[in-house]
């Protein structure tokens, strides 16, 4: 069964430093997202991207983060100068096309990265 | 602006008992899906159920069974015969029709323990 993954599983970083966090999408979806958790928090929407461009973000998602496409495979998130508060699990999720009218195609979520900023 | 409330943050119950998960939400969107997912200790979220707006008709699926009532704005999560692996955190989620992505909005999750 196609799924999405996610690397690493976990990351530690010193305050500052610049985070790639990288994910494989199951292939033949076209919609990708990215969600956090800060430890015993809710699940929280990040950005979502469709046609190599963003198509929506939340107010999280400010200037020191970006995501992109790099290849046909991989679906990066990166945190520019990361805060002690940038500490969650980031999960990966894509989805299908088909938004048309009221069809729903459902998110699949990766296993998540651990990020821990020291 | 869509919100989701999980007003139990945690529940314990002796292993068969069933429990009941509630979930409140918010949306002006007439056409709208509601979801449940389960996060186990290992930390992944596991899809068990979508509903659309439309269609208010429960379902039972094996131990697990769901009532939506649009005219109360919840959507509440039934396990029958709990077992100890159904220890996890739940969580409730909505996403609206309007918008391009469909976003999903999260409840901060109830915390099941299930003791044998």
């Amino acid at each position: 069964e196609p799924e999405v993954t996610q690397t690493p599983s976990h990351q530690v970083t010193q305050m500052g430093q610049e985070v790639i966090l990288r994910c494989v999408p199951i292939s033949n979806h076209l919609y990708f997202y990215w969600y956090r958790q800060i430890l015993g928090q809710k699940v929280e929407f990040l950005v979502s991207f469709y046609n190599n461009e963003i198509s929506e973000k939340s107010e999280i998602f400010d200037d020191q983060f970006s995501v992109e496409r790099p290849d046909g495979s991989n679906f990066t998130l990166k945190i520019r100068s990361t805060k002690l508060e940038d500490s969650a699990m980031y999960f990966c999720a894509s989805s299908a096309a088909g938004l048309a009218g009221f069809s729903y195609n459902e998110q699949f979520f990766g296993p998540g990265t651990r990020l821990t900023v020291l | 602006a869509q919100k989701v409330t999980q007003a139990q943050t945690e529940i314990s119950v002796v292993e068969k008992e069933d429990v009941t998960l509630d979930c409140v939400y918010e949306t002006r969107d007439t056409t709208y899906y509601l979801f449940w997912y389960k996060q186990p200790p290992s930390g992944e979220l596991v899809f068990l159920i979508r509903r659309n707006s439309f269609d208010e008709q429960n379902e039972i699926s094996g131990r697990y069974s769901w009532n939506f009532q649009k005219s109360t704005s919840s959507f509440n999560f039934t396990i029958t015969a709990s077992q100890v692996v159904d220890s996890a955190v739940y969580f409730c989620a909505l996403s609206e029709i309007s918008g391009s992505a469909r976003q999903l909005t999260f409840g901060s999750g109830t915390q099941l323990t299930v003791l044998p």
